[in-house]
């Protein structure tokens, strides 16, 4: 079954760029999102089709896609960016990252 | 205003059944794909199950296929999880959400419902 591989874990600090990466066999070929979770609360698409953003979601956050890896980034990360955050793609189903958890410090 | 209102989680034995239901308003659930998303506590999102609109199109996934049915009413604007066969694995977190009708991504969530599976 196909998998997306995320870091368990990045830290950024205030205003600084924060970049998440996700990691899948040719995921370039496919479409990824973003989806935000912060604690107590349901996920929130911030990037779909690779670098598209939703109406309400800050330009702070961009994304790319190519080759193997899906990327995420976060231009002057805010304190209310901290959150975990998931890939994901289609693989004949939904498939999911396993999540990275954001730090800003 | 969109809403996806899940219910039927709860506290259940091993080996028993729960049913939950998802209700949704605010855009035309009738033309949408629905699906099951779930979370273990302290973990990740795991997909489950989607039906497309038309409501026999459907699949699950591997760790939940032959115990778990998805299914849908039309008419009540309702999305359905029959989940048979319960195991302490399948304690989570159930989502239903909607697929954006072109661009393929998971638009709206609702709150969830807790499932947990102790004897």
């Amino acid at each position: 079954s196909y998998e997306l591989i995320q870091p368990p874990s990045v830290s950024v600090s205030p205003g600084q760029t924060a970049s998440i990466t996700c990691s899948g066999d040719k995921l370039g070929d496919k479409y990824a999102s973003w989806y935000q979770q912060k604690p107590g609360q349901s996920p929130v698409v911030v990037i779909y089709q690779n670098t598209q953003r939703p109406s309400g979601i800050p330009e702070r956050f961009s994304g790319s896609n190519s080759g193997n890896t899906a990327i995420l980034t976060i231009s002057g990360t805010q304190a209310v960016d901290e959150a975990d955050y998931y890939c994901q793609t289609w693989a004949n189903t939904a498939v999911f990252g396993g999540g990275t958890k954001l730090t800003v410090l | 205003q969109v809403q996806l209102v899940e219910s039927g989680g709860g506290v259940v034995q091993p080996g028993r059944s729960l049913r939950l239901s998802c209700a949704a308003s605010g855009f035309s659930f009738s033309s949408s794909g629905m699906h099951w998303v779930r979370q273990a506590p302290g973990k990740g999102l795991e997909w489950v199950a989607v039906i497309w609109s038309d409501g026999v199109t459907k699949n699950h996934a591997d760790s939940v296929k032959g115990r778990f049915i998805i299914s849908r009413d039309n008419s009540k604007n309702t999305l359905f999880l029959q989940m048979n066969s319960l195991r302490a694995e399948d304690t989570a977190i159930y989502y239903c959400a909607s697929i954006h009708p072109t661009n393929s991504y998971f638009d709206y969530w609702g709150q969830g419902t807790l499932v947990t599976v102790s004897s």
